[in-house]
């Protein structure tokens, strides 16, 4: 069984940039999240993705959106890249079916910077 | 709205001796709760959840985490700590399903002293 993975590990952008960082969820789940774990601090929700569509969203601007594939894939795309972007970005995967208690199980994330 | 409150931000035990991380959540409905751990430079593994059965509930490396309703708390212990349990750990709350969206504590940092 596959475990979630994400890429790259790390990238180093400037303000200003666009980012897209990529999640492969873990094998046989359908829903995709993504989370933002500032320095020092716990992760924080931005959206999740279930059937293609976003299904929740946290307290983040447009400028962070989403995409999830058919295979269950997904990327996280942030614009006009701001300091305070810069973070370690988790992807979690799940299987949601109505009823279930399945968790989320998290990749390693995406370390980035922006200068 | 959901929160979850981690009091301390670092604790530090010897070798053999008794971890206990605390979390307390606001909630007016029964949650979902969640702990998990982070190694530096790594994701997020879950030790273990609370899903409305058992209230003592066992999870990985020793853990263990008591629902306790009347005081809104879900607190990690392990009987004996190791070396390798330093890391950081996060108690994390769901209200809408263990699937859903996780509201995470700012976490502790457990150093362990030889």
């Amino acid at each position: 069984e596959t475990g979630v993975t994400q890429s790259p590990t790390h990238l180093i952008k400037t303000r200003g940039q666009q980012v897209t960082l990529r999640c492969s969820s873990q094998s046989g789940h359908n829903t995709v999240s993504w989370y933002q774990q500032a320095l020092g601090q716990g992760p924080q929700f931005i959206f999740q993705y279930y059937r293609e569509e976003e299904n929740g969203r946290g307290n983040f601007p447009p400028r962070f959106s989403g995409l999830q594939f058919p295979n269950y894939s997904s990327e996280l795309n942030v614009n006009a890249l701001e300091l305070d972007d810069s973070a370690l970005y988790l992807c979690a995967s799940s299987l949601f079916r109505t009823g279930s208690t399945d968790t989320q199980y998290f990749g390693p994330g995406t370390r980035l910077t922006v200068l | 709205a959901q929160s979850v409150t981690q009091l301390g931000s670092h604790v530090s035990v010897s070798e053999g001796a008794l971890v206990l991380l605390r979390c307390n959540y606001s909630s007016s409905v029964p949650p979902y709760l969640f702990w998990y751990v982070q190694y530096p430079n790594q994701g997020l593994q879950l030790l273990l959840k609370y899903t409305s059965a058992a209230t003592l509930v066992k999870g990985i490396n020793g853990f263990e985490a008591e629902f306790k309703k009347s005081e809104t708390s879900f607190h990690l212990t392990k009987p004996s700590a190791h070396m390798s349990d330093a890391a950081e750990y996060f108690c994390a709350v769901s209200y809408t399903g263990a699937n859903s969206k996780l509201t995470f504590g700012k976490g502790i940092t457990l150093s362990v002293r030889p």
